[in-house]
């Protein structure tokens, strides 16, 4: 069976400092792999994908994430956190042939929080 | 331009009462997607259309969710028989065919008192 887990409710960290937020799944052959976030009340924003390639994904308001087969895992990461940063953060796995191709599977998401 | 459209943003209904939420899907995108958010499930798929092709529907959580899509663009998705359990956002999504990624209308949060 296709999961995604997301280890933690929540991360804090310190404006300015760098952040990291875990993701790992479980598929059958190779992974499609998404991040979102979700600010207060808005639907699910796209921040990046991998699909193959480079392991290191750059995505949208400097976020990037490291694909790692070996270890299962997608973390998302920031150098420099900012406190518009905080929000919600769902990582995703798209379902295999014959588990649902099409559909996304979810993790619980992170709870982000940047403090001042 | 714009992305994708949900509406309404907000319904209140009452238990047993028929419920429909819309959903615009972005121009030109012929892949559509129907997920529910709530607190006790998180995430979940519940149906697919892809163009001219039988939905998904492996995701709808009982009979009294059905979805259908007109003309390749607009889908309803409506509830029968209302349950305080159907309380959820419910999110809309759509793709360009072949595409894999998916983009995320703002949602409808239905409350059933």
């Amino acid at each position: 069976a296709q999961s995604v887990a997301q280890p933690e409710d929540q991360v804090n960290v310190a404006e300015g400092n760098p952040l990291t937020v875990k993701c790992t799944y479980s598929v059958s052959g190779n992974p499609y792999l998404f991040w979102y976030v979700q600010y207060p009340n808005r639907g699910l924003q796209f921040l990046l994908k991998y699909i193959t390639g480079d392991n290191l994904v750059k995505g949208s308001y400097g976020f990037e994430a490291e694909f790692n087969k070996s270890q299962t895992s997608f973390h998302l990461k920031k150098p420099s956190a900012l406190v518009s940063d905080s929000a919600l953060y769902f990582c995703a796995v798209r379902g295999t042939f014959s588990g649902g191709y099409n559909k996304l599977i979810f993790g619980a998401g992170t709870r982000l929080a940047v403090h001042p | 331009g714009a992305g994708v459209s949900q509406s309404p943003s907000n319904k209140v209904t009452e238990k047993g009462k028929d419920v429909e939420l819309r959903c615009d899907p972005i121009s030109g995108h012929t892949a559509l997607y129907w997920y529910r958010q709530s607190l006790g499930q998180g995430l979940e798929f519940l149906i697919y259309f892809q163009g001219n092709s039988a939905p998904d529907k492996s995701g709808l959580p009982s009979d009294r969710f059905s979805a259908e899509r007109t003309g390749g663009s607009v889908s309803t998705l409506t509830i029968q028989r209302t349950q305080q359990e159907d309380s959820a956002v419910y999110l809309c999504a759509s793709s360009t065919q072949g595409a894999d990624t998916q983009y995320f209308g703002p949602g409808t949060r239905l409350t059933v008192l």
